[in-house]
């Protein structure tokens, strides 16, 4: 079974700077998508970034950007000129291709921004 | 546009009752899913149903049904509730029955078991 592995149960990060929140995850399959959640106090789940397994190339939106290392089956979200808003639990997921559609999610990351 | 809504926010319920969550999908959206989070945890899957028919189930025990409407809104059933089954349950729904794209979750249903 799929397991994906958040070692950092919170972060603090001062306002304006830049976090890395880390994510790996076990898996014997190639093909597969990985995906970075956002969950705030409102607790709605919010996509903020996904990545395809087969690209080389790390997916960027924003001030949100991942360092994705399939050998090392690593996957880190990293946060550029952090917000008061971005204050939230950040959730790492996979998804096998070839395993239907559930999502299997990590236990989480509290992040904590200071002004 | 509406998002994906659920109801209700809160339910408290007694040990052994019965309880039903609802979710209504975005407009246009045709697979539903539902994930158990329990505090400190992350959400796990319990089911997706596309088009008004099962696609995926979790690892949960009977207790836990799901369905799906003609109008693409879905039902979770859990019967004979346990202290365990304490949790924030997410709807989440999708174009189509394959997520590559990832889900757009609802603000769930939290759940208390008494």
């Amino acid at each position: 079974a799929q397991t994906v592995t958040q070692s950092q149960p919170e972060m603090s990060v001062q306002e304006a700077e830049t976090v890395t929140l880390s994510c790996t995850y076990d898996t014997s399959e190639s093909d597969y998508y990985l995906f970075w959640y956002k969950q705030p106090p409102s607790r709605q789940m919010i996509l903020v970034i996904r990545q395809e397994a087969y690209k080389q190339q790390n997916a960027t939106e924003n001030r949100f950007s991942v360092n994705f290392q399939k050998a090392a089956k690593s996957f880190s979200l990293k946060i550029s000129d952090s917000q008061l808003g971005d204050a939230a639990m950040y959730f790492c997921a996979y998804r096998n291709l070839n395993a239907g559609n559930m999502l299997t999610f990590g236990g989480g990351t509290r992040l904590m921004v200071k002004p | 546009d509406a998002g994906v809504t659920q109801s209700p926010t809160h339910l408290i319920k007694t040990r052994g009752q019965h309880v039903t969550l609802r979710c209504s999908p975005i407009s246009g959206h045709k697979s539903v899913s539902w994930y158990q989070q329990v505090l400190g945890q992350g959400p796990q899957f319990i089911f997706q149903y596309y088009e008004k028919e099962e696609r995926g189930r979790g690892n949960f025990p009977d207790r836990f049904s799901a369905r799906q409407f003609p109008n693409y809104s879905s039902e979770l059933n859990v019967n004979a509730l346990l202290l365990g089954d304490s949790a924030l349950y997410l709807c989440a729904s999708s174009l189509g029955p394959v997520v590559n794209y990832g889900y757009t979750f609802g603000s769930g249903t939290r759940l208390t078991v008494v």
